[in-house]
């Protein structure tokens, strides 16, 4: 009831594509979705993160979409750039602070 | 945002000696630090939360008497592997949770720290 499930495991795009990455999640007490980008050898950085009172979240090119009833959730990267290469993760928690729990990741690709 | 340092950045051992890791919240105070392991290619797997001034709790499977993790301040925990062998060459991350202000309950990642263990 704890996991997070992150597909795809792996994703190409082209310059300019639209990434999608989705996660579905089983636990309803989760509150709080953050995804989190990580580049090789460093530490994972909070890209965006939403709660489940709304449905989508945007900044700049990074868009949350909200499923509560699906219990699922999406990042979609608009105009994918090289520098967006990178390993994405999902994430749930509780908003009062307690551990993530990360999906699987995705290793995106953006060719040239 | 917050900043989360880590050190050192890589460090390599002999099979059977100990090392420590540092993690500190430079521009704001943590009540709780979590660290975390992962493998090439693979998720973070948390190994354990640790509150200021208290005993951290460590997840299942993870040995406390080996990977003993002290949080002393508000801005520093330390994480020591103890004893290490080659199957604990991994990449150790730790994470402080916001105390207060702006950004009160976010998780902020340090660099992360390789361990490879000869």
């Amino acid at each position: 009831q704890q996991q997070v499930k992150q597909s795809p495991q792996s994703l190409i795009v082209q310059k300019g594509g639209i990434s999608i990455i989705n996660c579905a999640y089983e636990n309803t007490a989760f509150d709080y979705f953050p995804w989190y980008q990580q580049f090789p050898g460093k530490g994972p950085a909070l890209l965006i993160a939403i709660r489940p009172d709304v449905s989508e979240k945007k900044e700049g090119r990074f868009t949350i979409s909200f499923n509560k009833s699906a219990k699922q959730f999406s990042l979609h990267i608009m105009d994918s750039q090289p520098g967006d290469s990178a390993t994405y993760f999902c994430a749930a928690t509780y908003r009062s602070g307690s551990r993530l729990t990360f999906g699987e990741g995705t290793q995106l690709t953006v060719n040239p | 945002g917050a900043v989360v340092s880590q050190h050192p950045s890589r460090v390599i051992c002999k099979s059977g000696t100990s090392v420590k890791i540092e993690c500190r919240s430079l521009d704001f105070q943590a009540t709780t630090m979590f660290w975390y392991r992962q493998f090439p290619k693979q998720s973070l797997m948390l190994m354990a939360t640790s509150n200021e001034g208290s005993k951290a709790t460590y997840e299942q499977g993870v040995e406390k008497d080996k990977f003993l993790i002290n949080h002393a301040s508000l801005t520093l925990s330390t994480l020591t592997v103890t004893s290490a062998h080659p199957e604990d060459s991994s990449f150790y991350i730790c994470s402080a949770r916001v105390g207060s202000g702006r950004s009160y309950n976010e998780q902020f990642f340090g660099p992360g720290t390789r361990l490879t263990v000869l």
